[in-house]
């Protein structure tokens, strides 16, 4: 069975420094691997995935994730926060290899960016 | 503009009382799901389609219905809400061609009482 997991319900971080959202997940097959994020009163905008390739992706607004499959973790980092990364940021799982849609996603993790 | 929308964005109903919520895309995606969020369980998936006329159970399917006559829609059907279905619900898009990232819509927030 798939699942995720957010450890940390919130992450507070100050302005230019680096942060670090954590994931980990498990799944039978392939992980096809996504990180979402979610501003206030708003949808979900997608930031970046893992899919195959390259163990560190880059994504929007200058985050980026490394994918370790033998910690089986999808961590989302930036070098260097701004106040406008608060936001509510999700971790998403899928099966690759089950040719389904089936998707689990993580509680979230509430970042505070504090100037 | 590529986007997915959806109706009502708001809606408060009674318990029992048939609803129905629509989504519509305009990218040609084959894939489409239903989510719902609640607070310290994250989203929650639904239901989901692989394309026209198929779709299967995600998550938590239980009180919901969907089809998928075609392509561009998906609708969410509730046939006898309860008020444990008060929440807030995403519909979203996706792609084999995009690697699967979803588009989410607006969101709509149901209060059943």
């Amino acid at each position: 069975a798939q699942s995720v997991a957010q450890p940390e319900d919130q992450v507070n971080v100050a302005e230019g420094n680096p942060l670090t959202v954590k994931c980990t997940y498990s799944v039978s097959g392939n992980p096809y691997l996504f990180w979402y994020v979610q501003y206030p009163n708003r949808g979900l905008q997608f930031l970046l995935k893992y899919i195959t390739g390259d163990n560190l992706v880059k994504g929007s607004y200058g985050f980026e994730a490394e994918f370790n499959k033998s910690q089986t973790s999808f961590h989302l980092k930036k070098p260097s926060a701004l106040v406008s990364d608060s936001a509510l940021y999700f971790c998403a799982v899928r099966d690759g290899w089950t040719g389904g849609f089936k998707t689990i996603f993580g509680a979230g993790t509430r970042l505070f960016v504090k100037a | 503009e590529a986007q997915v929308t959806q109706n009502p964005r708001y809606l408060i109903t009674v318990t029992g009382k048939k609803l129905t919520v629509t989504c519509s895309q305009n990218m040609n995606h084959e894939y489409m799901s239903w989510y719902r969020q609640d607070p310290g369980l994250g989203l929650r998936q639904i239901y989901y389609s692989m394309n026209v006329e198929v779709t299967d159970k995600g998550d938590v399917p239980e009180g919901y219905k969907v089809s998928r006559k075609e392509k561009r829609n998906f609708p969410l059907i509730l046939e006898s809400p309860s008020p444990n279905q008060t929440s807030l619900y995403f519909c979203a898009s996706s792609s084999r061609d995009s690697s699967y990232e979803q588009y989410f819509g607006p969101g709509t927030r149901l209060t059943v009482t």
